[in-house]
């Protein structure tokens, strides 16, 4: 029973086109996330939700649009997209401790290929 | 911007050596994690550490915490095949939970 799943796992699509990836968490967590880890292997936060509410927000271009209809969903959409959009994208979830981060549980991550 | 350097940044070993990553920042974290991430996979946690000092092992997995709570350290001793992978090290900065990560290790281990 995966824990964290997002979909796709692979996207390959034009310059210019809209695309979205979901995620679904069943641990009950109350936070969920989306990284983006480029070609070098860097993972950088780009958004937070708590009990569906954004609380972070990194510098992001707002291309990048998520969404949380339940604590159990964060999705992405992505406008216009770039070739520097390339890149994997990661869903975590986490049970926020107080000023802390618990653990984070990843999804298996959505390869982004935009040609 | 509070940055997490990480180094080495590629490390290649033979199987049974010893290494040693290291983890620093120039701001003093409340926790500190070490993830492990294999291709096509996301990280997976391997130690949450939080008093300055402590030392943690796991294995031949040995992490420390530095006294001041800005660096950290994971050695492996023994170096197995099994243990290539990326090994990230993460941060929260006392701001709301945020976890930084640092750029990675990649480590090979050689037959």
């Amino acid at each position: 029973d995966t824990a964290v799943s997002q979909t796709p796992k692979y996207l390959v699509t034009q310059m210019g086109n809209d695309k979205s990836i979901k995620c679904e968490q069943n641990l009950g967590h109350d936070t969920m996330y989306w990284y983006k880890q480029d070609s070098k292997k860097f993972l950088k936060i780009m958004f937070s939700y708590n009990n569906k509410e954004l609380i972070i927000n990194e510098t992001v271009p707002n291309r990048f649009s998520p969404k949380s209809p339940d604590k159990a969903h964060l999705n992405l959409h992505i406008n216009s997209l770039e070739l520097g959009d390339s890149a994997v994208y990661f869903c975590a979830s986490s049970q926020v401790l107080g000023l802390s981060t618990g653990e984070l549980f990843f999804g298996e991550g959505s390869r982004l290929t935009v040609l | 911007t509070q940055l997490l350097e990480q180094s080495p940044q590629f490390l290649s070993i033979q199987e049974g050596e010893n290494l040693t990553v290291y983890c620093n920042s120039s701001s003093v974290f409340s926790s500190l994690q070490w993830y492990r991430q294999e291709p096509g996979e996301g990280p997976v946690l391997l130690v949450t550490v939080v008093t300055g000092g402590e030392v943690k092992k796991l294995k031949r997995l040995t992490f420390q915490f530095g006294d001041a709570r800005k660096d950290s350290s994971l050695h492996i001793t023994a170096a197995q095949p099994g243990d290539t992978g990326l090994y990230l090290c993460a941060g929260s900065y006392n701001q709301g939970g945020k976890l930084i990560f640092g750029q990675g290790t990649e480590l090979s281990v050689k037959p």
